[in-house]
């Protein structure tokens, strides 16, 4: 079984600055997502990318996958203090999913 | 249409007991998953059912246990409670087990 790695994990912007999450993991996988959770609440999905993607957009967030590297980043653009939370990958392989600990981004107005 | 409902949201139980949380999926899915977060181990997947069939579980001792029902809806028991039992725990559902994941607002559970 494998565990997302993310870093950093703790990161602290002004408003309007870009901020960057990163996640890396051993094994291969299927699919990588990314969840945004607010204060120990339930998980809200934020994008899915397929192992033989490279790069999807929604809104503000960029969403890449490196396979040869097992790695992926949470870019987000223009931050708003909305977006402080804390964000997680989560990675599935087969049966098979694991979360990474997450970063707690802080988005200073 | 309605989302994920968790029921209670609070509880506080002590060690030795048993609890069952619950767990409405959001209409037409069929996959309910379920996961704990502590502060010290992160999130972790617990079991997935689907149609009934407990398909995909996580590293859990057999005191966590779950079933689905016709209708979807799910319950998580976890019996002889001890203190490390304390978290958050959370209920999903999804079309598939890897597809999007729609949480509920989960259970905060105290073992006292």
């Amino acid at each position: 079984s494998q565990q997302g790695e993310e870093d950093p994990q703790a990161l602290s912007i002004q408003e309007g600055e870009n901020a960057t999450m990163n996640c890396s993991y051993k094994t291969s996988i299927n699919n990588l997502q990314w969840y945004r959770q607010n204060s120990g609440r339930g998980l809200v999905h934020l994008i899915l990318i397929r192992s033989n993607e490279r790069e999807k957009h929604s809104g503000r967030l960029r969403v890449t996958l490196d396979t040869s590297k097992k790695s992926s980043s949470l870019l987000i653009t223009a931050s708003r203090a909305a977006d402080t939370a804390s964000y997680f990958c989560v990675l599935y392989n087969n049966n098979d999913m694991r979360f990474g600990a997450g970063t707690r981004l802080t988005v200073k107005p | 249409k309605a989302g994920v409902t968790q029921t209670p949201r609070y509880l506080i139980k002590t060690r030795g007991q048993q609890v069952t949380l619950s767990c409405s999926p959001i209409s037409g899915h069929r996959s309910v998953s379920w996961y704990q977060q502590t502060p010290g181990q992160g999130l972790q997947f617990l079991f997935e059912y689907f149609s009934e069939t407990q398909r995909n579980k996580g590293n859990f001792p057999g005191r966590f246990s779950g079933r689905q029902f016709s209708n979807s809806r799910s319950e998580m028991n976890v019996s002889t409670l001890e203190l490390g039992d304390s978290a958050l725990y959370l209920c999903a559902s999804s079309l598939a087990f890897n597809e999007k994941l729609f949480f509920g607002s989960g259970t905060q559970l105290s073992v006292l």
